[in-house]
């Protein structure tokens, strides 16, 4: 199956700083990726759609202005915490579906993130 | 708005023997897909199964198998022989690709945690 390919697997930051998380597919063009945060023993929940050049759609509840978004290249999308703080803590995960293809998604690897 | 409900916080089965998942959903929409998939400790998620609402026939990937019920919004997932490797997380999820563009994201049930026990 395709491949989605997600960095860091985890990361440590201080309150008020940025984390960038990165989403790539690595052998299919993705236009369209999703961003997941999943909450200890909880289910995912989509945070936003990634639209490969245009704005992402975020979902009701979700900060655009603390979750960056950027859908820069047809292979890539990164979401950025901004000035983060300890609830942000959390599960990130991103997927993307191939174009044409099934309908499976195919998830990245998952960014565990600690804010302290 | 469609949701996806999983009744079943946790759950646990012998070795070889069969356990059945449940999951019900709600949507107006005529033409979805369903999915269950699989979160390991690992937390990759694994796709197990995936079925579209418009054919009547169930899925079945070798050792699981669904039984979908349109007209009660039930697609449960049944798991045969199960094995050690089967312990994770089971996520129902419904997919309207009418939505998030021509990909349609994912809607996710709160999950089930399966143990199978030697």
């Amino acid at each position: 199956g395709a491949v989605v390919s997600q960095h860091p697997s985890w990361v440590i930051c201080k309150s008020g700083t940025s984390v960038k998380i990165e989403c790539r597919s690595l052998d299919f063009q993705a236009t369209t990726m999703f961003w997941y945060r999943q909450f200890p023993k909880q289910s995912l929940m989509l945070m936003a759609t990634s639209n490969e050049g245009s704005k992402a759609t975020y979902e009701q509840g979700v900060e655009k202005d603390k979750f960056l978004i950027n859908h820069a290249s047809l292979t890539l999308s990164t979401l950025t915490v901004t000035s983060a703080h300890p609830e942000d803590s959390s599960f990130y995960i991103c997927s993307a579906r191939v174009p044409g293809g099934s309908t499976e998604a195919f998830f990245g690897q998952g960014t565990r993130l600690t804010v302290v | 708005a469609q949701t996806v409900t999983q009744s079943q916080p946790e759950m646990s089965v012998q070795e070889a023997e069969t356990v059945t998942l449940s999951c019900t959903y709600d949507t107006s929409e005529s033409n979805y897909y369903l999915f269950w998939y699989k979160q390991p400790p690992s937390r990759q998620m694994i796709l197990v199964i995936r079925q579209e609402a418009y054919k009547q026939q169930n899925a079945t990937e070798n050792r699981f198998s669904v039984n979908f019920q349109k007209a009660a919004k039930s697609f449960s997932l049944k798991i045969s022989d199960s094995q050690l490797g089967d312990t994770a997380m089971y996520f129902c999820a419904f997919s309207n690709p009418n939505y998030g563009g021509s990909q349609g994201n994912l809607i996710f049930g709160k999950g089930t945690k399966l143990s199978v026990k030697p």
